[in-house]
């Protein structure tokens, strides 16, 4: 069965921690992608990746890091420095980051930080 | 940078009335991709336009493209219950996709 599964569904921390959000797809994808979406909100792009050992800033990286050692992973890491950290967290994927294809979404992590 | 804009932001509908959600861009648009997104789940792909005055059908959901590839629009007819959720359209833009803000469905059933 192929897909994206993210882990765990729902996280809590206590403020000042950094968290590490899981990533895994097995749909042979190169691209991967992290959103954030708040509640009534549409999807802001935190990080991309076309390929592995490269990423990019999306339009929210600032708090965020993340890493792209496998094609199969990309962990996104929450820190301290996120001022308003608690939202859902998605993770995507797609063949390509170019022209005319599809992006799959995992199911997505909640995270509540307090 | 480039964005879209989707409207309206909310719609409440009768069971079997029918619904239209439409995405707007101020440039030229390669292609454009809708999306749903179910209460609490995540968002699943529907379609892709590409051509400009693209037409396409899924059962009672109708996608239509722009002539000239600024807009989009998804028609739902005849709702159900079903339909509940928020519809997306996004397109690709330079290695990455760019989401518009987003359509919420509610049905009265």
């Amino acid at each position: 069965d192929g897909g994206i599964t993210q882990s765990p569904k729902y996280l809590f921390r206590k403020e000042g921690q950094n968290v590490t959000l899981s990533c895994e797809q097995n749909l042979n994808h190169d691209a991967m992608y992290w959103y954030r979406q708040d509640p009534g909100q549409g999807l802001r792009l935190i990080y991309y990746s076309q390929i592995v050992n490269d990423f990019q800033k999306g339009d929210i990286a600032e708090g965020y890091s993340v890493s792209r050692e496998k094609k199969e992973s990309f962990p996104l890491t929450v820190t301290s420095a996120q001022k308003n950290p608690t939202a859902f967290y998605l993770c995507a994927s797609s063949r390509t980051s170019g022209f005319s294809y599809e992006q799959y979404f995992g199911p997505g992590t909640r995270l509540t930080v307090t | 940078g480039q964005q879209v804009m989707q409207i309206p932001q909310y719609q409440h509908v009768q069971e079997g009335e029918d619904f239209t959600t439409y995405c707007n861009s101020s440039t030229t648009l390669s292609n454009i991709q809708w999306y749903k997104q179910r209460p609490g789940g995540h968002p699943v792909f529907l379609i892709q336009l590409v051509k400009s005055g693209e037409v396409k059908k899924q059962k009672r959901l109708t996608f239509q493209f722009g002539e000239a590839k600024k807009n989009s629009s998804l028609h739902i007819t005849a709702t159900q219950t079903t339909d509940v959720g928020t519809y997306f359209c996004a397109f690709s833009g330079t290695y990455k996709y760019i989401f518009g803000t987003g359509t919420r469905l509610k049905v009265l059933a």
